[in-house]
């Protein structure tokens, strides 16, 4: 079956602006988490949507928000970029409930340069 | 707070030598740990989740609560067993959608 999809896979963008990245899941994955990975913090933990529905935020400001689709589709919204969101953004998808919940699929990420 | 601790940020090893990536974690529940590992030029992917007890492309992990940690293991290392590691944490049951991730380990093989 299909991977997790991102698009685009690139970006360039000027301080200011805002961006929309998209994230469409494997099949049948119903929960979408998205993750900001930079050389200096690593793995971060954004927030994740089940059902169209946020049930986890992690601790970022609230520049970078986040929806899904009834199809479970997401896409994550960062507005006013600053240099320091330059970063790769991933997109998970799992299961979200039941015994593979947490079993998290990765998307190749969408790479932001905010200039 | 849940936190994950890689402590080595670079691994290397002979191929044929016995390879330990080492993992330890803070978290007040139950956790559910596993490890990703990402290849060069290729997406992060699951190696291995401490839930199902497997053993995955010689790779085998187990959870420690009492040192609180989870090493990954692997008797005989092999070339293509070079990447990047993380390992990783979720809380079990509800409300626990989230993955924490380690800084992560290089590991180079040498041939």
């Amino acid at each position: 079956k299909a991977g997790v999809t991102q698009t685009p896979r690139y970006l360039i963008k000027t301080r200011g602006q805002q961006v929309t990245l998209s994230c469409s899941p494997i099949s049948g994955h119903r929960s979408v988490s998205w993750y900001q990975q930079t050389p200096g913090q690593g793995l971060q933990f954004l927030f994740e949507y089940f059902s169209e529905t946020q049930r986890n935020k992690g601790n970022f400001p609230g520049r970078f928000s986040g929806r899904q689709f009834s199809n479970s589709r997401s896409e994550m919204n960062v507005s006013t970029l600053e240099l320091g969101d330059s970063a790769l953004y991933l997109c998970a998808s799992s299961m979200g409930t039941g015994q593979g919940a947490n079993e998290a699929f990765f998307g190749q990420g969408t790479r932001l340069t905010v200039v | 707070a849940q936190r994950v601790t890689q402590p080595e940020k670079l691994l290397s090893v002979f191929k044929g030598a016995p390879v330990e990536l080492k993992c330890n974690y803070s978290y007040s529940g139950s956790p559910e740990l596993f490890w990703y590992v990402q290849y060069s030029r290729q997406r992060l992917q699951l190696l291995l989740r401490h839930i199902s007890r497997e053993s995955i492309k010689g790779f085998t992990a187990d959870l420690n609560k009492g040192e609180t940690s989870f090493h990954l293991k692997k008797p005989f290392a092999q070339e293509e067993d070079s990447a990047m590691y993380y390992c990783a944490l979720s809380g079990l049951g509800a409300g626990s959608y989230q993955l924490t991730f380690g800084k992560g380990t290089k590991l180079s093989v040498i041939p």
